[in-house]
């Protein structure tokens, strides 16, 4: 089973606009990451945010936190062809197991 | 080494067929994990070793797959009897220390079973 959902499943728009990707969760939890996965290949960490940290940024990429919603979003301003991938957000419910979501398909028309 | 490698990279297995596939981690990372990912899909966790130690596999899906990583380093997932559903890709993940910080992944070995 998988603690996080990612909304929208599918995302297309124009190069040089943003992207907003919604994860949602279920339990407490210590850290928040996203990672990027290009096509037929790993996972690639992005951002981790903690607990206790409501937004961070990192370069084009702006990530916010909500664990009163149990919630987060990940911004990419600027697309660019380049960023076409699958996004997902990953929880950490113990030391020993982090759970990803299903997943964003994002694809930047040029 | 300079990253997380899986081998093999494509597996093609005969349904009943037994196979095992490797990870290295990155050189001193202590934590590894193994997903398994269906096509569209997000990672599923399968298990978690700390060095040597196995400390969960409660995603592993039947007593048919098995892990280990005798020397804290590489690690094997094996798994017995493949059937249909156990097509997919399975990737392997590293971290420096414990849980609760960020994964290295290798690129995964996708595995189709016949």
């Amino acid at each position: 089973s998988q603690q996080g959902e990612e909304d929208p499943q599918a995302l297309s728009i124009q190069e040089g606009e943003n992207a907003t990707m919604n994860c949602s969760y279920k339990t407490s939890i210590n850290n928040l990451q996203w990672y990027r996965q290009n096509s037929g290949r790993g996972l690639v960490h992005l951002i981790l945010i903690r607990s206790n940290e409501r937004e961070k940024h990192s370069g084009r990429l702006r990530v916010t936190l909500d664990t009163s919603k149990k919630s987060s979003s990940l911004l990419i301003t600027a697309s660019r062809a380049a960023d076409t991938a699958s996004y997902f957000c990953a929880t950490d419910s113990s030391a020993s197991k982090i759970i990803f979501g299903s997943g964003t398909r994002l694809s930047i028309r040029p | 080494g300079a990253g997380v490698s899986q081998s093999p990279r494509y597996k093609v297995a005969k349904r009943g067929q037994d196979v095992a596939l490797r990870c290295d981690p990155i050189s001193g990372h202590v934590s590894l994990f193994w997903y398994q990912q269906a096509l569209g899909q997000g990672p599923e966790f399968l298990t978690y070793f700390q060095n040597e130690a196995q400390l969960d596999k409660s995603g592993l899906p039947s007593d048919r797959f098995f892990a280990e990583r005798p020397e804290g380093s590489v690690s094997t997932l094996k798994i017995q009897r493949t059937q249909q559903e156990d097509s997919a890709v399975y990737l392997c993940a590293s971290s420096l220390s414990g849980g609760y910080e960020k994964l290295f992944f290798g690129s995964g070995t996708q595995l189709s079973v016949l």
